[in-house]
């Protein structure tokens, strides 16, 4: 079936330093990845859609030269945290639609620590 | 834009017992809706999903409802087992063009032995 693999799991970082993160869709092309957002107890919200090809899609309140993404091909889309803070500290999980009438699959997600 | 309402926050039952967990969505253009069940730490897995040509799915113990005049959908669960334990999540889209799912913001299910 669909597989998103993501990269790395676990990252402590520095206060200050940028940390990226891999989503690469393993058995299928995927034009369109979304990432998401999870702080502790909450649901998953939604931050960008990653766009082969194009430049992404923000949502409100995501500040997009703070978390810049690239989708340079058709199985592999970037999130790069910049300058991260404690403050961003979080559970970053990407998700991609292999197909119409296929549900939407994630990786296994990325829990970041800036200390 | 889709605005997807979800209860109970927490819910504790016995083993054995059934539990319902309710969502209600806001965009009538909605035409997806999966459900994800997500243990600590770990990636949402769909458990079962349902699209608005249908009314009722059922998967062995797991079944969701929808009622698209009302717009609503739910997901039961019977005969819960201990290791049911986890957040569950609905999730809406527009499921032609690719486009997002918008979440709940999920129900803690606790199942006690």
């Amino acid at each position: 079936g669909a597989v998103v693999s993501q990269h790395p799991s676990r990252v402590i970082c520095k206060s200050g330093t940028s940390v990226k993160i891999e989503c690469r869709s393993l058995d299928f092309q995927a034009t369109t990845m979304f990432w998401y957002r999870q702080f502790p107890k909450q649901s998953l919200m939604l931050m960008a859609t990653s766009n082969e090809g194009s430049k992404a899609t923000y949502e409100q309140g995501v500040e997009k030269d703070k978390f810049l993404i690239n989708h340079a091909s058709l199985t592999l889309s970037t999130l790069t945290v910049t300058s991260a803070h404690p403050e961003d500290s979080s559970f970053y999980i990407c998700s991609a639609p292999p197909g119409q009438m296929i549900g939407y699959t994630f990786g296994s997600g990325t829990r970041l620590t800036v200390v | 834009g889709e605005n997807v309402e979800q209860h109970p926050s927490t819910l504790s039952v016995q083993e054995g017992d059934s539990a319902v967990i309710k969502c209600t969505y806001s965009d009538s253009a909605s035409n997806y809706f999966p459900w994800y069940k997500q243990e600590l730490g770990k990636r949402p897995q769909l458990i079962i999903d349902i699209r608005s040509n249908v009314g009722e799915k059922k998967d062995q113990r797991i079944a969701v409802t929808l009622n698209k005049t009302a717009k609503h959908f739910s997901l039961h669960i019977t005969e819960t087992q201990p290791e049911d334990s986890a957040v569950y999540f609905c999730a809406a889209s527009i499921n032609s063009g690719y486009s997002t799912l918008t979440f709940g913001k999920g129900t803690m299910l606790l199942v006690s032995p």
